[in-house]
């Protein structure tokens, strides 16, 4: 099966930071790359499919890109309701892998 | 608007079998792949099973491989997780996903979740 390794498993930050998440393959996945966001109690929800287009309805401010092995996902200024967790999750293998979760907490 | 709600979740005794439901509305469910996915505190999300949106075709996680089948009923708008000799290891919140399937690229990819019913193996 393919491995994801998300880093870093969590993060502190403010209101208007720019934060970054990496996702990384244990081997090749093209561009089969995507991430959702999941807050505490609720479902996950899709943010970015395909490395880096915006799945309908969802802020600007969010961004993916990457390919290969290596990806990331960017919230370019983070708001109060962007507190949660982000996991990536490859669609390359019919064995659907994810990451271990970035958890993003308010400093 | 779309929903997805699971039931069917609870506590079991190991060896047991447990049948979790979820029920779809807001889009045409025989047009569309479902998944079943758990997740856990110390394991995070996993994988389980995908069906095909006729029910032809079924693919399984080793870990559930012989002990769960999906399964699905179109005229009921209902996917459907069999889960049989159960274990600890099983102990998870389970999901249940629309695939987003607007392409064979787009295969794979989770575009709706339920938001879960638990599932506690314990003697």
């Amino acid at each position: 099966d393919i491995q994801m390794t998300q880093s870093p498993s969590s993060l502190s930050a403010s209101v208007g930071d720019r934060v970054t998440i990496t996702c990384r393959a244990s081997q090749s996945i093209s561009s089969y790359l995507n991430w959702y966001q999941q807050k505490p109690g609720e479902a996950p929800k899709l943010l970015i499919y395909a490395a880096s287009s915006l799945q309908s309805g969802v802020p600007s401010r969010f961004s993916g890109s990457g390919s290969g092995t290596d990806f990331t996902l960017t919230i370019s200024s983070l708001q109060p309701e962007d507190f949660a967790t982000y996991y990536c999750q490859q669609s390359y293998r019919t064995v659907l892998t994810f990451g271990g979760g970035t958890k993003v907490e308010i400093k | 608007q779309v929903h997805l709600v699971e039931s069917g979740g609870g506590v079991v005794q190991p060896g047991r079998s447990l049948r979790l439901s979820c029920a779809a509305s807001g889009f045409i469910f025989s047009r569309d792949d479902m998944h079943w996915v758990r997740q856990t505190q110390g394991k995070g999300l996993e994988w389980v099973a995908v069906i095909s949106s006729d029910g032809s075709d079924k693919k399984y996680a080793d870990s559930v491989k012989g002990r769960f089948t999906i399964s699905r009923d179109n005229s009921k708008n209902t996917l459907y997780l069999q889960m049989n000799s159960l274990t600890a290891e099983d102990t998870a919140f389970y999901h249940c996903a629309k695939d987003f399937g607007f392409s064979v690229e787009l295969q794979g990819v989770f575009d709706i979740w339920g938001q879960g019913t638990m599932v506690t193996v314990s003697s």
